[in-house]
């Protein structure tokens, strides 16, 4: 499985925007990046995915690297309901594909 | 309906014990999933059925026993259990088409091994 590395934690502040970067330099063309979240006490729950454009939706936005090496989760104005840990996973091509998670990002929004 | 619903929430066993976890899910979705999450750690695949068909077993131990009665069921079955067996269970689902399938979780089941 291709792997991602992402930071084990990060900060920001309520209503500012927030990057959350993934490095996955092994990519394979056919993976698609996915992430997901999840809250306290929750399953993960599906946030955006990509293949190489950027994509936007009504919960995030995605920045691919033109190389694809890299990507960035980028909730333009985050709230307190955001604090969660975010994992970055590729694959997904075949439909019926397990997602591997890794450690993801832990992420605290100070009020 | 647009979830995936595990029952029960909690579950406390002992090592002599069997029951069973239920996932259930009305989306049509045609590929499900058993993953194990441990405190702090992120989940771990255990078994993936496709069209109700197994079709990957992460060398999960033998006392874990998984069943696709139909399209829409998920059952783990669980026997002899470890007290290290305890953790969160979670059940997906995706519609198991060709493409970047979103993959819908459920809340989970916390199991305790006593």
């Amino acid at each position: 499985d291709a792997k991602t590395t992402q930071p084990n934690s990060m900060e920001s502040n309520e209503e500012e925007p927030v990057h959350l970067p993934c490095n996955h330099s092994t990519i394979s063309g056919t993976d698609y990046i996915h992430w997901y979240r999840q809250l306290p006490s929750q399953g993960p729950e599906y946030v955006i995915h990509g293949l190489t454009s950027n994509v936007n939706n009504r919960m995030a936005s995605l920045a691919i690297a033109e190389d694809r090496k890299s990507s960035t989760l980028i909730l333009h104005r985050a709230t307190l309901r955001d604090a969660a840990v975010y994992y970055c996973i590729l694959g997904g091509f075949f439909g019926n594909e397990k997602l591997t998670f890794g450690t993801g990002t832990r992420l605290t929004i100070i009020p | 309906d647009t979830e995936v619903t595990q029952t029960p929430k909690h579950l406390v066993m002992g090592m002599t014990n069997k029951k069973s976890l239920k996932c259930e899910q009305h989306m049509g979705h045609r590929a499900m999933y058993w993953y194990k999450q441990k405190a702090k750690k992120p989940p771990e695949l255990m078994f993936v059925y496709s069209y109700e068909k197994l079709s990957i077993n992460e060398s999960v131990p033998s006392r874990f026993s998984p069943e696709c009665p139909n399209s829409s069921l998920l059952n783990l079955h669980l026997h002899a259990l470890q007290p290290e067996d305890s953790a969160l269970y979670l059940c997906a689902s995706s519609q198991g088409l060709r493409g970047p399938n979103g993959y819908t979780f459920g809340s989970g089941t916390r199991l305790t091994v006593v």
